[in-house]
């Protein structure tokens, strides 16, 4: 089974602050790696796709990299409604989601 | 516009059965392949099952196979998953979620509560 690590599990920020997010893979994914965002109580959504595709409708403030092992999302100036948890999900054998970072208000 | 709406959660005992069910609108159902994800309270995010759109292919997670299973009829738009020999830790919310062309999940329902307690 392939693990997904994410670092950090909290990450305190403020109103616009760069952002990175880090999702490490146990084995190599290529680039097969999504990335949601999800808020209490609602369901996840969507924000990258292929590693770097960046979902339709989603602001450009947000940005995925990386392949084989080491992926990140990074918001380049974070906005009000950032504050959120967000997931990285392998989708190259079966699926697996890391286990979240929450981005919280600092 | 693309809507996945989930139903069927609710309170059941341990070693109970439930059927989830998930009603598709706004795109052709019959040519996506679909999944179902739950999230414990608290916790994060885990794949649970997976279908094709014809159904030829199906998959499990560890944790649920030979006690689940996940089955569509595409004439209905419906996505289902049979949930029997229920555990306390199968008590999360419950989603579907549409699979796109690269099998990451671009649609996802509201979700619905499924709590295994006695």
């Amino acid at each position: 089974d392939i693990q997904m690590t994410q670092s950090p599990s909290t990450l305190s920020a403020s109103v616009g602050d760069r952002v990175t997010i880090t999702c490490r893979a146990s084995q190599s994914i290529s680039y097969w790696l999504a990335w949601y965002q999800q808020k209490p109580g609602k369901a996840p959504k969507l924000l990258i796709y292929k590693a770097s595709s960046l979902e339709s409708g989603v602001p450009s403030r947000f940005s995925g990299s990386g392949s084989g092992t080491e992926f990140t999302l990074t918001i380049s100036s974070l906005q009000p409604d950032d504050f959120a948890t967000y997931y990285c999900q392998q989708y190259n054998n079966y699926w697996t989601f890391g286990q979240g970072t929450k981005v919280e208000v600092k | 516009e693309v809507q996945l709406v989930e139903s069927g959660g609710g309170l059941v005992q341990p070693g109970g059965s439930l059927r989830l069910s998930c009603a598709a609108s706004g795109f052709t159902f019959s040519t996506y392949s679909m999944n179902w994800v739950r999230q414990a309270p608290g916790k994060g995010l885990e794949w649970v099952s997976h279908i094709t759109s014809s159904s030829t292919t199906i998959y499990y997670a560890d944790s649920v196979k030979g006690r689940f299973t996940i089955s569509r009829d595409n004439a209905k738009n419906s996505l289902y998953l049979q949930m029997n020999s229920l555990r306390d830790e199968d008590t999360a919310v419950y989603y579907c979620a549409r699979g796109s062309s690269g099998y990451y999940y671009d649609y996802w329902g509201q979700g619905t509560l499924v709590t295994v307690s006695s």
